[in-house]
């Protein structure tokens, strides 16, 4: 089956710093990617889609300018965590679908922890 | 807009016995439906989706589900459950036309003891 890769799987960063998340699709060409963050006990809440060289599209209530989306490949989108807080604390999972887009393989998911 | 509710937070069985986790959904038209299966450190995996066709759909490692229009309902069942079945389990849907976003429902944390 298709194999879509986070890195990195866990980190941890100061108050007020950026992170990036990359997703990559190891094995097929990702048409579309999307970003979904999970908090614990609850369910994954979608945040964007990206299509490759195109801007993501936010979900309501997700700000564009915090959450840096870029699908500048086929194969590699990144999320980018920018001036990050403690309720920005949790787990980020991506999902990437080919030109079927019928189905979406995800990643293993990122836990980010802001101190 | 849409929506997925599963009904069963936690679920604790024995090994052998039988599972059945409930989902239902709200959407205004025709949907695509999915269970998803997440191992304790692992991601997601489809365990089996519904299209159309034949309501009954049978999944990877014995699982199957049943698509109830009437009911909206998208109901996830094993005959005999394992230990290696422990995970948790989300129901999700998809409307039907065009691009549409899945939605997921809360999940349903199985754990089953041996």
């Amino acid at each position: 089956g298709a194999v879509v890769s986070q890195h990195p799987s866990r980190v941890i960063c100061k108050s007020g710093t950026s992170v990036k998340i990359e997703c990559r699709s190891l094995d097929f060409q990702a048409t579309t990617m999307f970003w979904y963050r999970q908090f614990p006990k609850q369910s994954l809440m979608l945040m964007a889609t990206s299509n490759e060289g195109s801007k993501a599209t936010y979900e309501q209530g997700v700000e564009k300018d915090k959450f840096l989306i870029n699908h500048a490949s086929l194969t590699l989108s990144t999320l980018t965590v920018t001036s990050a807080h403690p309720e920005d604390s949790s787990f980020y999972i991506c999902s990437a679908s080919g030109l079927a887009a019928y189905e979406q393989y995800f990643g293993p998911g990122t836990r980010l922890t802001v101190t | 807009a849409q929506s997925v509710s599963q009904h069963n937070h936690h679920v604790i069985l024995s090994e052998a016995a039988s599972l059945e986790l409930g989902c239902n959904y709200s959407y205004g038209g025709t949907v695509n439906l999915f269970w998803y299966v997440q191992y304790p450190g692992q991601h997601l995996q489809l365990l089996l989706k519904y299209f159309s066709g034949d309501p009954l759909v049978k999944g990877i490692k014995g699982f199957e589900a049943e698509f109830i229009k009437s009911k909206f309902s998208f109901n996830l069942r094993k005959p005999s459950v394992q230990w290696s079945d422990t995970a948790e389990y989300f129901c999700a849907v998809r409307g039907d036309t065009g691009f549409q976003k899945l939605v997921f429902g809360t999940g349903t944390r199985l754990l089953v003891s041996p």
